[in-house]
């Protein structure tokens, strides 16, 4: 499965749009790439995926460049709950997980 | 839907006893079953990958014999650390996917081990 890169830590303010980056340079052609989040103390939590096109559910939108290389997931309005470490994961179909390091973000008052 | 559980949420226990952790797809049938291990301020590390009425595939590095996986049913998966040490200290979280190469995979909220 390709490789992840994304930042560290980023800082929200509550309200405001959260755009989390994520590079995936090596990506293949049958990869999907899957967001999951993982609030302090607690299993992951599924947030969405997507192939190539842009998808938006309940939670979140996922933005896909048109060369798949890298995407930016967007919390619309943040809340002091998005606070979480934020994975994003690359991999084809029924192949497993793994988790990088993530990005922590923190949703500020 | 797709919600998973497992129990229990923490334990203590000695070293050199067994410790089980039970994992549970409460509204839908888990054909696979993953389990890892997280430990203070690192990432999710996948422990072993279990089928329903196989043996689970383990990955490199993790002691099938210490760490026994048994998926008995589509909804339960049980993961029992033998001869427990303090450096199995971990929290310990299970996920679980529907069949198809597509679906998602939920997880358990985890199950924080503490061996004394």
């Amino acid at each position: 499965d390709a490789k992840t890169t994304q930042p560290p830590s980023m800082d929200c303010a509550e309200g405001r749009a959260a755009n989390l980056p994520c590079n995936h340079s090596t990506i293949s052609g049958n990869e999907y790439v899957y967001w999951y989040r993982q609030i302090h103390s607690q299993g992951p939590q599924y947030i969405i995926h997507g192939l190539k096109n842009n998808e938006t559910n309940e939670m979140a939108s996922l933005i896909i460049t048109e060369d798949r290389k890298s995407s930016t997931l967007i919390l619309p309005h943040a809340t002091l709950r998005d606070t979480a470490v934020y994975y994003c994961i690359v991999k084809a179909g029924a192949n497993n997980l793994f988790f990088g390091t993530g990005t922590r973000l923190t949703v500020i008052p | 839907g797709a919600v998973v559980s497992q129990h229990p949420s923490w334990v203590i226990c000695k070293s050199g006893t067994s410790v089980k952790i039970e994992c549970r797809s409460l509204d839908f049938q888990a054909t696979t079953m993953f389990w890892y291990r997280q430990f203070p301020k690192q990432s999710l590390m996948l422990m072993a990958t279990s089928n329903e009425g196989s043996k689970a595939t383990y990955e490199q590095g993790v002691e099938k014999d210490k760490f026994l996986i048994n998926h008995a049913s589509l909804t339960l998966s049980t993961l029992t650390v033998t001869s427990a040490h303090p450096e199995d200290s971990s929290f310990y979280i299970c996920s679980a996917k529907r069949g198809g190469a597509g679906y998602e995979q939920y997880f358990g909220p985890g199950t924080r081990l503490t061996v004394t």
